[in-house]
Parts: structure tokens; sequence; C-alpha cells
């Protein structure tokens, strides 16, 4: 079966970092995605990750570790528009996507 | 490029009735189709796939009888609730893919739609 796990929430302060951590265990990999979700609305691609490393784009960067089955997204210099829900999903076998339950991420002034 | 657009964005229907939800890709052609369903502060659970010209595959515990999917052309996918009942409502989102490598494949996701079944 397919397990993803991810915290459900987080807070952090404008300006700051923060690491949002999603574990896997899954029958098939294809690669792992972050996706961020605003309320009400369908998520937006933020990254892809296949091979292990840091992936860095702008002030969103994500990295892997295929073989502790780890991934995490790293959200720096915070803005208020970064609260959202973002989304672990790993791709498995036939392009299909399973998601974790998603991270709501608060951002406070 | 690659824009999934969804079509109602909301829709509002008595219990007993059916709602056709549609799925295009605009500047693409999806050979896959996925869709998905959104409860509040839930994550996206997948609840079939699509191949354009087949008959779509349904997760476990989907009833194919009551969410009709489809995938009659490449830039088309519909999605039929039957005989809608309050536990219905929630979000759909469709997903769309060209097919082919799938390891390097993306989904593009629509807007979505938010069910509401009175």
């Amino acid at each position: 079966g397919q397990n993803i796990d991810q915290p459900t929430e987080m807070t952090a302060t404008e300006g700051a970092i923060v690491q949002i951590n999603c574990t896997y265990q899954t029958s098939g990999f294809n690669g792992l995605f972050w996706y961020q979700q605003h309320a009400g609305e369908a998520p937006t691609f933020l990254s892809y990750n296949v091979l292990d490393g840091l992936e860095e784009k702008g002030r969103f960067s994500s990295f892997l570790s295929r073989s502790k089955g780890y991934s995490y997204l790293l959200l720096k210099e915070l803005q208020m528009k970064d609260s959202a829900s973002y989304l672990c999903a790993v791709k498995a076998a036939g392009n299909k996507l399973t998601f974790g339950g998603g991270t709501r991420v608060l951002v406070k002034p | 490029g690659a824009v999934v657009s969804q079509h109602p964005s909301r829709v509002i229907c008595k219990s007993g009735t059916s709602v056709k939800i549609e799925c295009r890709s605009l500047d693409f052609q999806a050979t896959t189709m996925f869709w998905y369903r959104q409860f509040p502060k839930q994550s996206l659970m997948l609840m079939a796939t699509s191949n354009e010209g087949s008959k779509a595959t349904y997760e476990q515990g989907v009833e194919k009888d009551k969410f009709l999917i489809n995938h009659a052309s490449l830039t088309l996918s519909t999605l039929t609730v039957t005989s809608a009942h309050p536990e219905d409502s929630s979000f759909y989102i469709c997903s769309a893919s060209r097919g082919g490598d799938t390891s390097t494949d993306t989904q593009y996701f629509g807007p979505g739609t938010r069910l509401t079944v009175l």
C-alpha cells in the first residue's frame, strides 16, 4: 500500500524559514511532488524530485532521499501570501499520484 | 502552456439529481485524465484514472455506477455524479497528463468544481 506522512499544521513568522517534512512508503517510485493549495483552490505545482538531493527554485527548495523515503520542502523569507496548505505527493506506478494529508502553514506578522 | 479548465466552478443541486462536470485540456492533448475528490481540511483522494477511448479505472471504494467517467477525446473528460446525495458534496478536481514516459510525465490540475447537494 501507500503511506505518506506530513505534519498537519505549522506556524511561522513572516520573514522566517519553515521546513515541511514528508516521509513515504510506497510500492514503486517515479518521483515526489510538492504542491501549494490555497483554500478553495486547486493545487499548484511547486517542485519535483526524482533523484536524491536538493532542488532550489527561488524562495522554495525541495530535498529528496530515496533510501530514507524522506523529503522536505523549505520555504525561505516567508511572506503572508505563503499561508496555505502544502501537499506532498508521490508518483508510483502508472503515473498515479498519492497525496499526503497536507500541511497547513500559517504565517504570522 | 498546459492549461486545464473545469466547468462549472460551482454547482448546487437537489438530492437525487445528476450533475456533470467537464474537464478540458486547453492547449495540449491529454492521453490520461485523473479525477480527485477533496473533503474540507483533507487531502486529495484519487477517484479514478481515465485513458482516452477506454474505460476508467476506479480506485477501491469508489462506485463506478455512481461516478460515471467518459474520456471520449484527447481534450475532454467528464465526470457525472448520478443520484447525488448530500454526502457527495465535495471539491472535485481533475488533472490531465500527456502520457508517455511516466517518469517524466506531469499532471496539470484544473481549478476544481465545488459541488453542494441539498
